[in-house]
């Protein structure tokens, strides 16, 4: 199992530039979900899904957008991009079971925004 | 609003001692989910150890173990017999049982020295 696969791993954009972000994951699970890193803070919520077809908004969604049309993948993307959004993007998935269970990251996007 | 604090940015022990890291959490719900997230220079995240709030029983995984203090909305993180490979950034997160949102903290750098 590849478990959660992010590409790319490193991008570097220039202010209003758009680009997608790619998760896969071959768990088939119902539930993934997109984060920024930033320095000194904890891992902040951009958009969530919980099976395919199916989007919300987490903690910081504003510049982004989701779809979910399969339940392999969940690409983000960035529309205009922003110097603020300079951070490292972090997908997971978590199976249905139940919040008790633990998310699958994958190994995460550095993106600069100049 | 739901918060996790971590209150110790830094932390350094030699090889083989135990080591104590604290979070605490803020929430009016009593049904919730405690984790412990370890990210090494790789920028992997893997889970180290969770706990139910409804269990009384702290949780164990090898050389981890938890302090559960439901009361005082403690988590905090014990590691005998650390290790250089314990060398990483350490992240308490909660979830609600009403809802998705995993809820971080900012995070305790923790250095095993030889």
């Amino acid at each position: 199992n590849a478990g959660v696969t992010q590409t790319p791993k490193f991008q570097v954009l220039k202010t209003g530039q758009s680009m997608t972000l790619q998760c896969a994951q071959d768990m088939n699970h119902e539930y993934m979900s997109w984060y920024r890193q930033d320095p000194g803070m904890g891992l902040r919520l951009i958009h969530y899904s919980v099976g395919a077809g199916i989007t919300d908004q987490g903690e910081v969604p504003n510049g982004y957008n989701v779809s979910r049309s399969t339940t392999e993948d969940f690409p983000l993307r960035l529309l205009s991009a922003a110097p603020s959004q300079t951070s490292v993007y972090f997908c997971a998935s978590r199976e249905t079971g139940g919040n008790n269970q633990p998310q699958h990251f994958g190994d995460g996007t550095r993106l600069s925004i100049l | 609003a739901q918060t996790v604090t971590q209150s110790q940015p830094e932390m350094s022990v030699q090889e083989a001692e135990t080591v104590t890291l604290s979070c605490t959490y803020d929430t009016s719900e009593s049904n919730y989910y405690l984790f412990w997230y370890k990210q090494p220079p790789s920028r992997q995240m893997i889970l180290v150890i969770r706990q139910e709030a409804y269990k009384q029983q702290n949780a164990t995984e090898n050389r981890f173990s938890v302090n559960f203090q439901k009361a005082a909305k403690s988590f905090s993180l014990k590691i005998s017999d650390s290790q250089l490979g314990d060398t990483a950034m350490y992240f308490c997160a909660f979830v609600m049982d009403s809802n998705y949102q995993l809820i971080w903290g900012a995070g305790t750098k923790l250095i095993i020295k030889p």
